[in-house]
């Protein structure tokens, strides 16, 4: 079955370091997205991509950045982590096609900056 | 951009009871709005989802309606159970790919 996965699911950094998430899609989705989770926030997005070697920045896309090499994976990295950038991180992927809008979430990645 | 609003935060009721989240959103050419519910530890999964030119959707226990001239859709569920305890996000999408979020409602069922 088609899926997307997130790795680490759990990750505690240090501020100022870099650190990269993982996000990998086997639906063959063009669109993928990665969002953070706050509470009282909800789902606010970071970046988003439309097919491979296509990025753009979301609302909140300070002190992140991705990648889009192949279609399967949009990676997320934080180039220096803060306190501010603990969070709950989902990645989302969606079909490119007419009439087909809904967005697979991943299981979220937990991190601390400590 | 597209700003939507949902209501409420929280919403807690007795097993049995019906419940509703009701969500406006602000840009007209909005076309499509979905429903996700995210159980605790996972990421959120769409339930249901209703599109401009429909003003309601049932899928058993669950419906959507969508008022286009007020900008509001609302999501009712009935009979609820405490398996239907999550957080409930609204969204509204146009032209492009990408969704505006609501803020979340947390459902707490008791049993």
């Amino acid at each position: 079955d088609a899926e997307i996965t997130q790795s680490p699911r759990h990750k505690i950094t240090e501020t100022g370091r870099q650190v990269t998430l993982a996000c990998h899609q086997t639906w063959n989705h063009n669109n993928m997205f990665w969002y953070r989770q706050d509470l009282g926030h909800g789902l606010r997005l970071i970046h988003y991509s439309y097919g491979v070697q296509d990025t753009n920045k979301g609302e909140v896309s300070d002190g992140y950045s991705v990648s889009r090499s192949n279609t399967e994976d949009l990676p997320l990295t934080l180039e220096s982590a803060a306190s501010s950038q603990t969070s709950v991180y989902f990645c989302a992927s969606s079909d490119l096609r007419e009439g087909l809008n809904e967005q697979f979430f991943g299981p979220g990645t937990r991190l601390t900056v400590l | 951009g597209e700003n939507v609003e949902q209501h409420p935060s929280t919403l807690s009721v007795q097993e049995g009871d019906s419940a509703v989240i009701k969500c406006t959103y602000s840009d007209s050419a909005s076309n499509y709005f979905p429903w996700y519910k995210q159980e605790l530890g996972k990421g959120p999964q769409l339930i249901i989802d209703i599109r401009s030119n429909v003003g309601e959707k049932k899928d058993q226990r669950i419906a959507v309606t969508l008022n286009k001239t007020a900008k509001h859709f609302s999501l009712h569920i009935t009979e609820t159970q405490p398996e239907d305890s999550a957080v409930y996000f609204c969204a509204a999408k146009g032209g492009s790919y990408i969704p505006t979020f609501g803020r979340g409602t947390s459902l707490i069922v008791h049993p």
